[in-house]
């Protein structure tokens, strides 16, 4: 049968509204965590990044709110656009070096 | 500036071949990250350079995989003996350090292997 990992979550929003992308990590010895955007074909892009001495942190349209509690991180795009549809991913860094990728969130915007 | 340049963007290889997969990071860069990711699923860490050494190889899959960066800028990824689950996009990063803070790291747009 097919891998459970080609079906990636995916959300879907209507043009306008609001998405909110749900991401829980998995080492509470973390202290730095990204989302990035993938588009079809491209790499990963940054968007938005966070440490563990914050719990919130807002740029142009995206704000990620980290709740060190539960270990849960979550993306939030303000008036969704087309262009925002994509594979979201969140990273965190396990207090080393590298990044830590999660599995990913499709969004879908319709018009 | 340029961002992260990976060459080739495709490359298909027959089974036990040898290949080589280039990334030229964005001037300045001094840490430099290879990921590997399959359909459907987030880059998976294979290793990092910090200037021209290897500081972290965990996760290379064995031996058959092995990435050089001899003067601290263009690296590249060497897989010998390829196999059909090779097949996978490379993804190359680079950031201006590494180190437990963490820092934005900027991605290429990846190699894509096909190992028939």
């Amino acid at each position: 049968g097919e891998s459970v990992g080609l079906h990636l979550p995916t959300l879907s929003v209507q043009e306008g509204d609001n998405s909110i992308i749900n991401c829980a990590y998995s080492n509470s010895a973390s202290d730095y965590f990204i989302w990035y955007k993938q588009e079809s074909g491209k790499g990963p892009q940054f968007i938005i990044d966070i440490r563990s001495n914050m719990d919130k942190r807002q740029g142009q349209r995206v704000t990620v709110l980290l709740n060190k509690t539960v270990k849960h991180l979550s993306l939030q795009i303000a008036a969704t656009q087309p262009g925002d549809s994509a594979v979201y991913f969140c990273a965190e860094n396990g207090n080393t070096d590298k990044l830590i990728f999660g599995t990913g969130t499709r969004l879908q915007v319709f018009p | 500036g340029a961002g992260v340049s990976q060459t080739p963007s495709n490359k298909v290889t027959e089974k036990g071949k040898y290949v080589e997969l280039r990334c030229d990071p964005i001037s300045g860069h001094t840490a430099l990250y290879w990921y590997r990711q399959s359909l459907g699923q987030g880059p998976e860490f294979l290793i990092y350079f910090q200037g021209t050494g290897a500081a972290d190889d965990s996760g290379l899959p064995n031996d058959r995989f092995f990435a050089v960066r001899p003067e601290g800028s263009v690296s590249t990824l060497k897989i010998q003996r390829t196999e059909r689950g090779d097949s996978a996009v490379y993804l190359c990063a680079s950031s201006l350090s590494a180190g437990t803070g963490g820092t934005e790291a900027f991605f290429g747009q990846g190699t894509r292997l096909t190992v028939v």
